[in-house]
């Protein structure tokens, strides 16, 4: 099946610094990577995806890049805000196509 | 719209208890899931339910039995439980498959002692 490592587990920036979270992933069928944030207590939400043929995906302050030939792919934070600060996951589906979850960054951002 | 709906949002149990863990959703989608959420594990899938009427073990099925009622339910019972199930529990729902945005419940926490 398919793993998915994520690093780092802790991330803590300065506000309006940025961040970065990678993913690495085994599975060479995977085509779909979407990247959730969680604030404490709250459920997880989609924040952006990729799928595999788009190299880069970004949405105001959000990127996320792919590189297939590396089975990685990366969330790019810039100019963070105090509520950045949770959980983030990144996720890539498997061949029968279930996704499978890295195991999260905490991310923090100092005011 | 409510979106997807999970009871209980707490529960304590004793080790050999039983209990079902119900979700609902109005979004018409086809294919619903049960995720278990652990410190430093990520979520991990129990079991999933591609469309009304089949069911599929996930990663983690031991333990836990799930029913998609109809379209819109889809339970996770535990028969027996036990400590290394005290966990947050999450369901979710897509409109097919893992290949489309995933709507989580707002969790249940369970404690198993």
């Amino acid at each position: 099946g398919e793993n998915v490592e994520q690093h780092p587990s802790t991330l803590s920036v300065q506000e309006g610094d940025s961040a970065v979270i990678k993913c690495t992933y085994s599975d060479s069928a995977s085509n779909y990577f979407p990247w959730y944030k969680q604030e404490l207590g709250k459920r997880p939400q989609l924040i952006i995806d990729i799928r595999s043929n788009v190299g880069e995906k970004k949405d105001q302050r959000i990127a996320v890049t792919l590189n297939k030939t590396a089975k990685h792919f990366s969330l790019h934070i810039t100019e963070t805000q105090p509520e950045d600060s949770a959980v983030y996951f990144c996720a890539a589906t498997d061949a029968g196509n279930m996704l499978t979850f890295g195991g999260g960054t905490r991310l923090m951002v100092k005011p | 719209n409510a979106g997807v709906t999970q009871t209980p949002k707490f529960q304590v149990l004793k080790t050999g208890q039983s209990m079902t863990l119900q979700c609902a959703q109005d979004m018409n989608h086809n294919s619903m899931y049960w995720y278990r959420q652990d410190p430093g594990m990520g979520l991990r899938l129990i079991y999933y339910s591609a469309s009304e009427g089949t069911t599929d073990k996930g990663e983690v099925p031991n333990g836990y039995n799930v029913s998609r009622l109809n379209k819109r339910e889809f339970s996770l019972r535990l028969e027996s439980a036990a400590p290394s199930q005290t966990s947050v529990y999450f369901c979710a729902s897509s409109d097919w498959g893992g290949n489309e945005k995933l709507f989580f419940g707002s969790g249940t926490q369970l404690s198993v002692l």
